[in-house]
């Protein structure tokens, strides 16, 4: 079993819509989750970061954590076509980090 | 100007060469990482470097060498490139080792023929 799950899509909705990209893992002692989003033949950028259980916003993106159900969320709204990227959800305990394959989305105007 | 830049972003060579690509980060970190992404996009760690000291060295073939001169800095060098080899590769940094940000390069697609 892998670390750390995510579907890898395609995912495709109308411009405004709302996006949900989400997370399991496995492994409970996991303390830092982040999201990262990855334009086409570019590096992986770090869109936000959360510790622990909770929400984060952070303008149009929002992350949850429900560390109970070993589950993560990263919820855009008014999803853009600049939107339309990669995004890899990471985890991280110590000095290891484990990536989610990452969820393709497109936003089509 | 570049956080972390690497060079050369595209890489086409014959099997059997032996290649380097180099890393280069300006935050001021301690932690350098190199990364290896296939074609599915999974990003899987090589090696990791804490003030040019080696802390992770995942199982990859040691024809995968990384060096690190200083801190600033941290290549890659592939003896006998196979073609199983070709995927993007890429080097990042983080603040200090444990921290939950890294910061990643451009990308370098090397393509083995």
């Amino acid at each position: 079993q892998k670390e750390v799950e995510q579907d890898p899509g395609p995912l495709s909705v109308p411009e405004g819509a709302i996006v949900s990209l989400n997370c399991t893992y496995s492994n409970s002692a996991f303390q830092y989750f982040m999201w990262y989003r990855q334009y086409s033949r570019k590096g992986p950028e770090l869109l936000m970061y959360t510790y622990s259980s909770g929400n984060k916003e952070d303008g149009r993106f929002t992350a949850q954590v429900d560390k109970s159900s070993k589950y993560i969320s990263l919820f855009i709204r008014d999803s853009q076509p600049s939107d339309s990227a990669t995004y890899l959800c990471a985890m991280s305990e110590g000095n290891q980090f484990y990536f989610g394959t990452g969820t393709s989305l497109t936003v089509i105007p | 100007d570049t956080a972390v830049s690497q060079t050369p972003k595209y890489l086409v060579t014959q099997m059997g060469n032996d290649k380097s690509i180099k890393c280069e980060q300006n935050l001021g970190h301690d932690t350098m990482y190199w990364y290896k992404q296939d074609s599915k996009k999974f990003l899987k760690i090589m090696f990791s470097y804490n003030n040019k000291e080696l802390i992770i060295n995942e199982t990859v073939p040691n024809r995968f060498s990384p060096k690190s001169p200083d801190k600033a800095h941290l290549n890659l060098h592939i003896n006998s490139l196979e073609l199983g080899d070709s995927a993007v590769y890429f080097c990042a940094s983080s603040p200090q080792k444990g921290a939950h940000t890294i910061y990643f390069g451009e990308g370098s697609w090397l393509t083995v023929v």
